[in-house]
C-alpha cells in the first residue's frame, strides 16, 4: 500500500543552524502539507502546496521556513535559522485531488531537537 | 477561528471494556471530519473520513457517529483491547483546494490487559 514517507526520523541540531526536512509524498498525490506538534500541544498546521506553489500558509510559517518541491517526488521543509521553539514533530501529509472530504495522507514524522 | 476540542484528554481502561470519546466542533460552515489513530513513532491513521450529519462508520469494534448541526463527533471502541492503546486524534479540514486540517488535542487511550 502506498504511503508517506519521512525521512530523517530524528533530527538533532544546533540553534541557529539550517535543517532540510524530507518527504516523499504518495505518488499520484497533488496536495502537500506540513503540520508540526510541539511536545503536549496540537498539531498545527504549517504550509499547503500545489502545483509547485504555497496555497496558504499559516502565521508560524515565517520567513525562516520555505518549502520545495526539487525534483517531483520529494517534498522538503527548510528551517534556516532554528530557534530552541522550533523543537517538535514535524508531519508531512499529502492527498490527490478532488478526494470527497478532503482526506490526507500522512507520515511517521521527523522529531526535531533544537539544543 | 476554528477550534477544535476533544474529551477527555487521556483515558485508561481494562481490555474488554467499551469506550467512548468526543470531539467537538464549530458547526457553522461544516465541510468534513476525519478520525485519526496515531501510535509512536508510526504515522497517524485515517480511521474515518465523515462528510454528511447522522454519517455513522464503523470498522471492526471500532465506529464513528457524526452531528453536525450541534457540532460533535463520537468515536466508541467495543472491547477494548492492548492493541488499541494509542492517541486519537479528530480533525476539520476546511472545503478549500488547500485543505489544511485543524486537529484537536487528541485522547490517549491505554487498555490495560
Amino acid at each position: 500500500e502506498p504511503e508517506v514517507t519521512q525521512t530523517p526520523s530524528h533530527q538533532v541540531t544546533q540553534m541557529g543552524q539550517e535543517v532540510i526536512l524530507r518527504c516523499v509524498p504518495i505518488s499520484n498525490h497533488l496536495y502537500f502539507y506540513w503540520y508540526r506538534q510541539i511536545l503536549g500541544q496540537k498539531v498545527e498546521f504549517l504550509v499547503s502546496f500545489y502545483n509547485n506553489e504555497i496555497s496558504e500558509k499559516s502565521e508560524i510559517f515565517d520567513d525562516q521556513f520555505s518549502v520545495e518541491r526539487p525534483d517531483g517526488s520529494n517534498f522538503t521543509l527548510k528551517i534556516r535559522s532554528t530557534k530552541l521553539e522550533d523543537s517538535a514533530m514535524y508531519f508531512c501529509a499529502s492527498r490527490s485531488a478532488s478526494v470527497l472530504g478532503n482526506e490526507q495522507f500522512f507520515g511517521p514524522g521527523t522529531r526535531l531537537t533544537v539544543l | 477561528i476554528l477550534n477544535v476540542e476533544q474529551s477527555p484528554q487521556s483515558l485508561h481502561v481494562q481490555e474488554g471494556d467499551s469506550t467512548n470519546f468526543t470531539c467537538s466542533f464549530p458547526s457553522s460552515n461544516f465541510y468534513a471530519l476525519h478520525w485519526y489513530r496515531w501510535e509512536t513513532a508510526k504515522s497517524p491513521e485515517a480511521l474515518f473520513v465523515m462528510t454528511l450529519n447522522g454519517d455513522e462508520k464503523k470498522k471492526g469494534r471500532i465506529s464513528a457517529t457524526l452531528n453536525t448541526k450541534e457540532g460533535y463527533s463520537y468515536l466508541y471502541i467495543k472491547g477494548s483491547q492492548p492493541e488499541d492503546s494509542a492517541t486519537y486524534l479528530c480533525a476539520s479540514p476546511s472545503r478549500t483546494n488547500a485543505g489544511k486540517s485543524t486537529f484537536g488535542d487528541g485522547t490517549t487511550l491505554t487498555v490495560k490487559p
